[in-house]
């Protein structure tokens, strides 16, 4: 059954550093999103990717953030400039579509940023 | 924005037994999608179940079930011959239906499950 994938696992980094974080999506889906969980709290959604442009993003996804497409395969997530508060479980997730019967958003294992 | 409250931190169940985690979400919106997913140990966000608010049939899968009240805005997710393996973090989640709206999930704080021998 294809999955998200994420790397690397654990990223572990020191504060101001620039840290990117990468996702494979589903191979047919379209629609890309990266989420974050600080630990002990709730899922927080960051921002949506659709058709190489940011379609949605959160008071969260501020400039220190960006995403990229960069190839037909896979989806990153770059913080710029890492601050302790950044230390967070990040989700990447795909969906086929936004509506409909494919809109479910499948989720990657996560990579676990400790930032230092 | 829609707000998503699952009022139960922590539940536990006997194996075998049936338990019912409770959500209940604030939205003014008709079109809406519901989401259960399940969160074990190792941290991956896992699709148990899912709803179309425009369906009024509870949606099931296997052992899972939910109950939704469009009305009283409750989506309570039912596990039923509870296994060892089902203890996780189970998060609630809706999605806008009005594409105006986004696509993002709004998930609940989370209710973890404890599954007893």
């Amino acid at each position: 059954e294809p999955e998200v994938t994420q790397t690397p696992s654990h990223q572990v980094t020191q504060m101001g550093q620039e840290v990117i974080l990468r996702c494979v999506p589903i191979s047919n889906h379209l629609y890309f999103y990266w989420y974050r969980q600080i630990l002990g709290q709730k899922v927080e959604f960051l921002v949506s990717f659709y058709n190489n442009e940011i379609s949605e993003k959160s008071e969260i996804f501020d400039d220190q953030f960006s995403v990229e497409r960069p190839d037909g395969s896979n989806f990153t997530l770059k913080i710029r400039s890492t601050k302790l508060e950044d230390s967070a479980m990040y989700f990447c997730a795909s969906s086929e579509a936004t509506s409909g019967s494919r809109d479910t958003q499948y989720f990657g294992p996560g990579t676990r940023l400790t930032v230092l | 924005a829609q707000t998503v409250t699952q009022s139960q931190p922590e539940m536990s169940v006997q194996e075998a037994e049936t338990v019912t985690l409770s959500c209940t979400y604030d939205t003014s919106e008709s079109d809406y999608y519901l989401f259960w997913y399940k969160q074990p140990p190792s941290r991956q966000m896992i699709l148990v179940i899912r709803q179309e608010a425009y369906k009024q049939q509870n949606a099931t899968e296997n052992r899972f079930s939910v109950n939704f009240q469009k009305a009283a805005k409750s989506f309570s997710l039912k596990i039923s011959d509870s296994q060892l393996g089902d203890a996780a973090m189970y998060f609630c989640a809706y999605r806008s239906g009005y594409s105006n709206s986004g696509y993002a999930l709004n998930f609940g704080k989370g209710t973890s499950l404890l599954v007893t021998p």
